[in-house]
């Protein structure tokens, strides 16, 4: 069975500042890698999602991931945090023959400092 | 586009009541949807998977007779905890996507928070 790690719980920088989110997943064949971010009182809102060809995958607000299949790792990185980012971002992994199933780490919490 | 929508966004009920949820997909039609439960600072854990038209397919150790599951068109599925004890106070949030397809976009709720006196 996969599973996802995400080994950071908490997080803050500053506004500006670069930002990385870990993930690291276990899964024994080619993983289908997703992140999310969770707003309060909001659905989770796809960042981006990972299946094949390019490692590095651009997705929306400026984040991109970049897939190292050596280390298995997906991490979530944006070169600088704007204020409303701040939010739980969630990485998920979906497996093949899996009927679309997702299996999600336990999230990071972003703060943000002005 | 892909909009998902929850009702209610929570509600409060009395242990041994019944409580109905349910989850829209607004613009498009969803072939699947999946039901999941969220503990404070925890992650999302998968309760069951409804394709249309047929019957649910529940992850091992969630009770199919307590949390009764239909998905009766391409836009509704619904969630009801039945017998409702305060164990069950949660986060119930739903997703769906077009197909069944490997990596098909799932598209989230808002959430149901439910407490249970």
């Amino acid at each position: 069975a996969q599973s996802v790690t995400q080994p950071d719980i908490h997080i803050t920088v500053s506004e500006g500042a670069s930002l990385e989110l870990r993930c690291n997943y276990s899964y024994g064949a080619t993983p289908y890698l997703f992140w999310y971010v969770q707003s309060p009182g909001q659905g989770l809102q796809l960042l981006l999602k990972y299946f094949s060809g390019d490692t590095l995958v651009q997705g929306i607000k400026g984040f991109e991931a970049e897939f190292k299949r050596s280390q298995s790792s997906f991490n979530l990185r944006k070169p600088s945090v704007h204020w409303s980012d701040a939010a739980e971002y969630f990485c998920a992994v979906g497996a093949l023959g899996g009927g679309n199933k997702l299996t999600f780490g336990t999230g990071t919490q972003l703060k943000v400092e002005l | 586009g892909a909009v998902v929508s929850q009702h209610p966004s929570r509600v409060i009920c009395k242990s041994g009541t019944s409580v109905k949820i349910e989850c829209r997909s607004l613009d498009f039609q969803a072939t699947t949807m999946f039901w999941y439960r969220q503990f404070p600072k925890q992650s999302l854990m998968l309760m069951a998977t409804s394709n249309e038209g047929s019957k649910a397919t529940y992850e091992q150790g969630v009770e199919k007779d307590k949390f009764l599951i239909n998905h009766a068109s391409l836009t509704l599925s619904t969630l009801t905890v039945t017998s409702a004890h305060p164990e069950d106070s949660s986060f119930y949030i739903c997703s769906a996507s077009t197909g069944r397809g490997i990596g098909e976009t799932q598209y989230f709720g808002p959430g149901t928070r439910l407490l249970v006196l």
